[in-house]
């Protein structure tokens, strides 16, 4: 079945360090992909998102791309602020499932 | 607009109480979903409705059921709680196609004792 790999965390850098976290895929068809990001006592809410093969999400300085090829869509941030420090979930979903498949999420704690 | 609502945020329940998570969605969407949250887990469905009058099992439905009160309203009912089912609960709901992104409530953090 559909499934998404994440790295494991936490991921612990310091203000202003460039952040990279992995996601990887396989998936019957052709899913779209998602970041989404969780804040202490939040539920989630999304931060990017691509739906084709070479789509670049980007939000809040946030990007992933869809890789096909390499069935990736990482997660990268030039410059980490403090206000990042979250767990953030890599998703996809499936034509016609009605079901996402989430990561098992990965804590980002950065550091001032 | 609201949103996504989930009431309440916080329940402590004995073994074998019952109780139900009611869930609201005023963004006029089709589908809602239930997951589960455990530490190192990630999101665990639970059942979902991909319309009004439907509902479906995910992938830890037992102890649960569910209820499709209209297309606003999805509900979760624990019968007879156990403390297996402490956990942080999500509704959920998704836009109008089927590849869309899903719009999150707050959660209701469960304890069964």
């Amino acid at each position: 079945g559909d499934s998404v790999t994440q790295m494991e965390g936490p991921v612990t850098l310091s203000e202003e360090a460039f952040l990279t976290i992995n996601c990887t895929y396989t998936a019957t068809g052709y899913p779209s992909l998602f970041w989404y990001v969780q804040y202490p006592g939040e539920g989630l809410q999304l931060l990017l998102k691509a739906t084709k093969a070479d789509d670049k999400g980007s939000n809040k300085g946030f990007e992933a791309t869809y890789r096909k090829e390499t069935t990736s869509f990482h997660l990268e941030k030039g410059s980490v602020q403090v206000s990042d420090s979250a767990v953030y979930f890599c998703a996809l979903v499936t034509s016609g499932t009605y079901k996402y498949i989430f990561g098992t999420g990965t804590r980002l704690k950065v550091l001032a | 607009n609201a949103g996504v609502t989930q009431t309440p945020k916080f329940q402590v329940l004995k073994t074998g109480q019952s109780m139900t998570l009611q869930c609201a969605q005023d963004m006029n969407h089709n589908s809602m979903y239930w997951y589960r949250q455990d530490p190192g887990m990630g999101l665990r469905l639970i059942y979902y409705s991909a319309s009004e009058g439907t509902t479906d099992k995910g992938e830890v439905p037992n102890g649960y059921n569910v209820s499709r009160l209209n297309k606003r309203e999805f509900s979760l009912r624990l019968e007879s709680a156990a403390p297996s089912q402490t956990s942080v609960y999500f509704c959920a709901s998704q836009g109008q196609g089927d590849r869309d992104e899903q719009y999150f409530g707050p959660g209701t953090r469960l304890t069964v004792t």
